[in-house]
């Protein structure tokens, strides 16, 4: 049962224009989400988190989104580059500390490959 | 900076041959992680350790064992590779607190 859902498996977007990427997770405990970026033949980079005391985080071009009660998260790309072009991967986790064991390990969706054309 | 390197990025192994991957950190960090990537299924752990000597079964522990013998090195054994062990294979390490740092990830090729 897939914890965490990116339910596009790619998305289009225009250079200059809004890219959103799309996350939902179904497990309530989960209290920390980040987003990584992947380029092929590379390791993920890890782009922007978001804690679940917070409804927003921003960093430059790139802004997260949390609605807790829609157990739903966003990235928005503004304005999209094509250098931007690469698959995204939505994660969370449960309790961000150090609670040892599985407890703070990432859960990942399956993510979103965004083509940014110019 | 900081930094996950895992020993080989590209390899073409045979079937029922026994595969290493070495991955080493150098952040001091006690979480290691096993990943592997392939498309459509996105990032599956395979196995992690939280400590030295310490190492738990992830999503997909079948047909992989782990070593963790010093607190920056964790290996990733296939006794007896398979094709459907074709795959990109990323190791991962991070503190108690904080985020996931990836190493550039080894494409292992079973023929």
């Amino acid at each position: 049962d897939q914890q965490v859902k990116q339910n596009s498996p790619s998305l289009s977007v225009q250079e200059g224009r809004i890219s959103i990427l799309n996350c939902d997770y179904t497990n309530s405990m989960f209290d920390y989400f980040l987003w990584y970026k992947k380029y092929p033949a590379e390791g993920p980079t890890f782009l922007i988190s978001i804690s679940s005391i917070k409804d927003k985080n921003e960093d430059g071009r790139f802004t997260v989104f949390l609605n807790k009660s829609a157990k739903h998260l966003s990235l928005h790309i503004v304005p999209s580059q094509p250098g931007d072009s690469a698959v995204y991967f939505c994660a969370a986790t449960r309790g961000w500390g150090n609670y040892g064991g599985s407890q703070g390990n990432l859960i990942f969706g399956k993510g979103t490959k965004l083509s940014v054309k110019p | 900076d900081v930094k996950v390197t895992q020993s080989s990025r590209y390899l073409v192994k045979r079937t029922g041959e026994k595969v290493f991957l070495e991955c080493v950190q150098d952040m001091d960090h006690e979480n290691m992680f096993w990943y592997r990537q392939d498309p459509g299924l996105g990032l599956r752990l395979i196995y992690f350790s939280y400590d030295v000597k310490m190492k738990e079964k992830g999503d997909i522990p079948e047909g992989y064992s782990v070593s963790r013998e010093k607190k920056e090195r964790f290996s990733l054994i296939l006794e007896s590779a398979s094709t459907n062990q074709t795959s990109m294979y990323l190791c991962a390490s991070k503190t108690g607190v904080g985020e996931l740092f990836f190493g550039e990830g080894s494409r292992l090729t079973v023929l």
